[in-house]
């Protein structure tokens, strides 16, 4: 089966720094993705992580560790936009196959 | 239009009522999947199909939930004899099925209520 944690909620400044950590324990492994969420909307894709590293996009970057079943989702320069949920799924083996899905982490940014 | 789109965006609905959710993928996505998500929960994978057929029904429920898939493309969640605890939003997602891609976008989702 599939565990998935992350912390439930976060609170982070405009303009700050803000990491958000996602564990894992699968029995079976082809990418940890994560995607954003805001209220009453359906989830976006973020990034996709399925080699050990960080893959960086503008803002936003997502870091693997396969052997520690660890990412994280770092957030630069934190805009009032960037108040949602972050959701993080590993998705299954095979080339089409489910997600399985944390609880997600509430991001407030504040002034 | 160019994304996933469900019908009804809002159901309201009696205990013990069936009701039909809609999805329709993005043209050309092969996979298809359902997934409900909880006041306060993850989201919870239901069924995924490739093409009209689902090798993969795991998640759904209990024998009240059903799924069906035509013509590859339009699929529809049902749910007979709605209990409270159905009461979520259940939200549809589709992907293309090729060595390389893996994204899966999600539609806006239909919020059920179950009084």
């Amino acid at each position: 089966g599939q565990n998935i944690d992350q912390p439930t909620e976060m609170t982070a400044t405009e303009g700050a720094i803000v990491q958000i950590n996602c564990t894992y324990q699968t029995s079976g492994f082809n990418g940890l993705f994560w995607y954003q969420q805001h209220a009453g909307e359906a989830p976006t894709f973020l990034s996709y992580n399925v080699l050990d590293g960080l893959e960086e996009k503008g803002r936003f970057s997502s870091f693997l560790s396969r052997s520690k079943g660890y990412s994280y989702l770092l957030l630069k320069e934190l805009q009032m936009k960037d108040s949602a949920s972050y959701l993080c799924a590993v998705k299954g083996t095979g080339t089409a196959s489910k997600l399985t899905f944390g609880t997600g982490t509430r991001l407030q940014v504040t002034l | 239009g160019a994304g996933v789109s469900q019908s009804p965006s809002n159901k309201v609905t009696e205990k013990g009522k069936d009701v039909e959710l809609r999805c329709d993928p993005i043209s050309g996505h092969t996979a298809l999947y359902w997934y409900r998500q909880s006041l306060g929960q993850g989201l919870e994978f239901l069924i995924y199909f490739q093409g009209n057929s689902a090798p993969d029904k795991s998640g759904l429920p209990s024998d009240r939930f059903s799924a069906e898939r035509t013509g590859g493309s339009v699929s529809t969640l049902t749910i007979q004899r709605t209990q409270q605890e159905d009461s979520a939003v259940y939200l549809c997602a589709s992907s293309l099925v090729v060595p390389g891609s893996y994204e899966q976008y999600f539609g806006p989702g239909t919020r059920l209520t179950v009084t």
